[in-house]
């Protein structure tokens, strides 16, 4: 079946513009978790959905991010107000349920000029 | 909190040759242990995992990690490595409780397999 998919594939905003990054995990996945890896940098947790829970937003940098996911499935991450250091990858990755092995998807290459 | 570290910021080998990619760990309570692949311009790919049982863990594309809990290491190997083998390596553990639990990944290792 289908993987972890992601949109757009690169995106380049200027400073001080919102962008919105969209991913379509796995159907049937509960578990839907937000990474940004910079460059040459490992992954950062950003965000986590657990089903109807409330998001663990425990790793997001500052307010200006953001991220809903609607009717159990999509999700987007919002960065307001852009500035250059938010420039990186930005991968999410879903699972059947808790704690199993993520599948990612490709990535979203943000660069912010 | 739970945490890996991944000494090595690239490792070189020759094709045919076995390397490893080492990882340690560092958690409260029993570990729970992922090893990931990244190629260019793609996500990443699970490899395998030790959760519980044989502390040799078969897993994807030929690779198997070993679990040394003396050692508090899950380093990744392979017999004999190949150049299509070249890639960024990610050592994970689990963090969280039951239901509600995310990854938190090593700095990652490059490897480069020379012809």
């Amino acid at each position: 079946g289908a993987g972890v998919s992601q949109s757009p594939s690169n995106k380049v905003t200027e400073k001080g513009k919102d962008v919105e990054l969209r991913c379509d995990p796995i159907s049937g996945h509960t578990a839907l978790y937000w990474y940004r890896q910079s460059l040459g940098q490992g992954l950062e947790f950003l965000i986590y959905f657990q089903g109807n829970s409330a998001p663990d937003k425990s790793g997001l940098p500052s307010d200006r991010f953001s991220a809903e996911r609607t009717g159990g499935s999509v999700s987007t991450l919002t960065i307001q107000r852009t500035q250059q250091e938010d420039s990186a990858v930005y991968l999410c990755a879903s699972t059947p349920g808790a704690g199993g092995e993520q599948y990612f998807g490709p990535g979203t290459r943000l660069t912010v000029t | 909190a739970q945490s890996v570290a991944q000494p090595e910021d690239q490792v070189n080998v020759a094709e045919g040759n076995p390397l490893t990619v080492k990882c340690t760990y560092s958690v409260s309570g029993n570990p729970y242990l992922f090893w990931y692949v990244q190629y260019p311009n793609r996500g990443l790919q699970f490899l395998l995992k030790y959760i519980t049982g044989d502390n040799l863990v078969k897993g994807s594309y030929g690779f198997e990690a070993e679990f040394n809990k003396s050692q508090t290491s899950f380093h990744l190997k392979k017999p004999s490595a190949l150049v299509s083998d070249s890639a960024l390596y990610f050592c994970a553990v689990r963090e969280g409780s039951a239901g509600f639990q995310k990854l938190v990944f090593g700095t990652g290792t490059r490897l480069l397999v020379s012809p």
